[in-house]
């Protein structure tokens, strides 16, 4: 158990909907990051906080936006869904941004399901 | 664009035989080079490498990294049955001075492993 936890596990919704997922830290991790992992595309970057802020941003789209609360809890909102956006959404936490990185400790995903 | 890209993408090996797993990395401001273990839902980490030619080992497996060719390899030996995974290379690069580094993952090594 990575100390990472990811709610909610499963989520199957239509299109053109709105959902949120959400990720609590392990204990002490300031920094939270959001990947996304589909069968062709392996683990994709989608954005960075560390401490409530926004230091890094991947492929995210515009219909996706995220934050990070001050208890350091975090959430993904995806909006306008489509069928491409169906794959584990990956929340990961590590305990701080040196010059070489951190290892990232993974939750165990949650996996959308857009019909 | 920082890529990472493994070698071979699929493996199937007998239990006891050992295996090689590449990573090479085109990355702009290299900080480390990280191994991960996937199996059903979360990847698990395995090594942090930020030194070239110093060995780091766990058990069966052993990681070195060579910052001048741009590769790293995992090695497994005498594979076991709970060897089998998806296992993910990733590379922390820093794009511009100020910002957090990022995390880019290759595809993937699925590596079976059969009695």
């Amino acid at each position: 158990d990575s100390g990472v936890t990811q709610t909610p596990k499963h989520l199957i919704t239509a299109t053109g909907q709105r959902v949120t997922l959400r990720c609590s830290p392990r204990s002490g991790d300031l920094s939270v990051y959001w990947y996304q992992q589909s069968l062709d595309q392996g683990l994709q970057f989608l954005i960075h906080y560390y401490n409530g802020e926004e230091r890094a941003k991947g492929n995210i789209l515009e219909r996706f936006s995220a934050q990070q609360f001050p208890d350091l809890h975090s959430e993904l909102n995806l909006s306008s869904l489509e069928l491409g956006d169906s794959a584990l959404y990956f929340c990961a936490s590590s305990a701080w941004t040196g010059a070489e990185g951190s290892p990232l400790h993974f939750g165990n995903g949650t996996r959308l399901t857009v019909t | 664009e920082d890529k990472v890209v493994q070698s071979p993408l699929s493996l199937v090996v007998h239990e006891g035989d050992t295996v090689t797993l590449n990573c090479s990395y085109e990355v702009t401001n290299f900080r480390s080079l990280l191994w991960y273990k996937q199996e059903k839902k979360a990847p698990t980490f395995l090594f942090m490498l930020t030194s070239s030619g110093i060995e780091k080992k766990s058990g069966r497996l052993s990681s070195i990294l060579d910052k001048k060719e741009l590769f790293s390899i995992l090695n497994i030996t005498a594979t076991q049955t709970g060897d089998s995974a998806i296992y993910l290379c990733a590379v922390f690069s820093k794009n511009r001075p100020g910002t957090a580094s990022k995390l880019t993952f290759g595809t993937g090594t699925r590596l079976q492993v059969t009695l």
